[in-house]
Formats: C-alpha cells, structure tokens, sequence
C-alpha cells in the first residue's frame, strides 16, 4: 500500500529556468494539496486541486506558479523562471474525501536555485 | 498575530522524561487539530489527529485540546531516542476546503 509519492526528491535549476514537481496521492485519494516549507519556516498552505480542479489556490504566488491534477497522471506543480527566493522543500499531501483534514504527506521535493 | 503559534524551542529532555509540546491559535473557526512529526529531510507524519475539545491517548502519545483557551497540547511519556525529531501542530476549519495552518514547529531531542 503506497503511501504519497514525489518525484524528483531532489531538484537542482538555475534562475530562470523551469521546474517541475510531481505527485502521485495515495490510492484511493482524490484530493490533494500542495505545501511550501521555507529554511526556519513552517509549511505553508499553496493549493488544493482535487481531479482536473482547483478548488483553492489562495496560497500561490499570483506569478510563475500554476498547478494542475488531469484526470490521469499526477499532479503536477509548476514554477516558471525560478527565482533563488523559490528554493524549499516542497510537499504535496493527499485525502480521501472532501473534508478530509486527515492529511498524509509525501517525502518532498527539495528545490535548489542556483 | 499569527493565526497558529507554537514554542519555537529547542527542547532537549532526557529518556524516559515526560514530553509537553503546546500550540496557541486565534482563528475559532478551527475545528480539527492535528500533530505531525517530521524526521530531519524527510515528510510530515501524521501522529494525532482529534476533533474539537478533549484528549486522545495512543500508546505513549496523548492529545489534548482545550477550544475555549485555544490550546493544544501532545504529551510523550517514557520518551525515547527515536522521538527526537520536530513536531508540527496544525488545525483546520470544517467545511470542503481543509487546508491545514501549521505552527512553526518545534525540534525535540531526547538524550539517551
């Protein structure tokens, strides 16, 4: 039974280039969230999409971030032109129902910007 | 004020010794309460989740939550080495949307 998968775990990008992070909720699941952790910071709330919607987006940076959960596949969190500013561990967690403040968080991925 | 504080911490107690982590918060809309451990580079693991006032024992781990102080504490008995990570409280509303407010979290180091 796999828990909730992220991949790459590690992520090294140069200012300016763009990064891509996947998630892969836990079976069964069909809600998930994205989570920023900042150095020194606590995780920080970016977005909720369950499948092909966002439902609440009130945590993104208004520029460069999109996020999106298709109807196959994971969900994919984009950042464009990244900025050093941008390096963090990034989470992604997943529930079951709508509601489901039981939260299950995958390992993250850290994201260096150089 | 922030809507979630938490001791910024370190704490460094040694085995065996009785653990109390607390977290404050503002916002009365909160109904769900949660406490995570984090393993240093690793994800957030769910320890006790709990809904509204009252405790939750399960095995050396007790939560507690008092919604008229807006409080909530996560008690270890007989600590061991293996606990020292950072503990993460977090709450939510109820409702469709449950995004999680996180305290800052705090590192716990149990000395054998």
């Amino acid at each position: 039974n796999a828990g909730v998968m992220q991949n790459p775990r590690h992520l090294v990008r140069r200012r300016g280039q763009e990064a891509r992070l996947r998630c892969s909720p836990m079976k069964g699941h069909s809600h998930v969230y994205w989570y920023r952790q900042l150095p020194e910071e606590g995780l920080k709330f970016m977005v909720y999409l369950q499948k092909e919607n966002i439902i609440d987006e009130s945590g993104m940076p208004k520029e460069r971030f999109s996020a999106e959960f298709p109807k196959e596949g994971p969900s994919i969190l984009r950042i464009q032109q990244v900025v050093r500013g941008d390096s963090a561990a990034y989470f992604c967690a997943s529930s079951p129902r709508t509601g489901g403040n039981e939260q299950f968080f995958g390992p993250g991925t850290r994201l260096t910007v150089l | 004020q922030k809507e979630v504080e938490q001791d910024p911490g370190p704490l460094s107690v040694p085995e065996g010794a009785i653990v109390s982590l607390n977290c404050t918060y503002s916002n009365s809309a909160f109904q769900y309460f949660m406490w995570y451990r984090q393993y240093s580079r690793k994800g957030p693991e769910l320890l006790m989740y709990t809904y509204s006032s009252g405790n939750k024992e399960d095995g050396r781990f007790t939560a507690q939550v008092d919604k008229s102080s807006k409080y909530i504490s996560l008690f270890i008995r007989d600590s061991q080495p293996s606990d020292s990570a950072t503990y993460l409280c977090a709450m939510s509303p109820t409702g469709a949307n449950s995004k999680l407010t996180f305290g800052k979290g705090i590192t716990l180091s149990v000395r054998p």
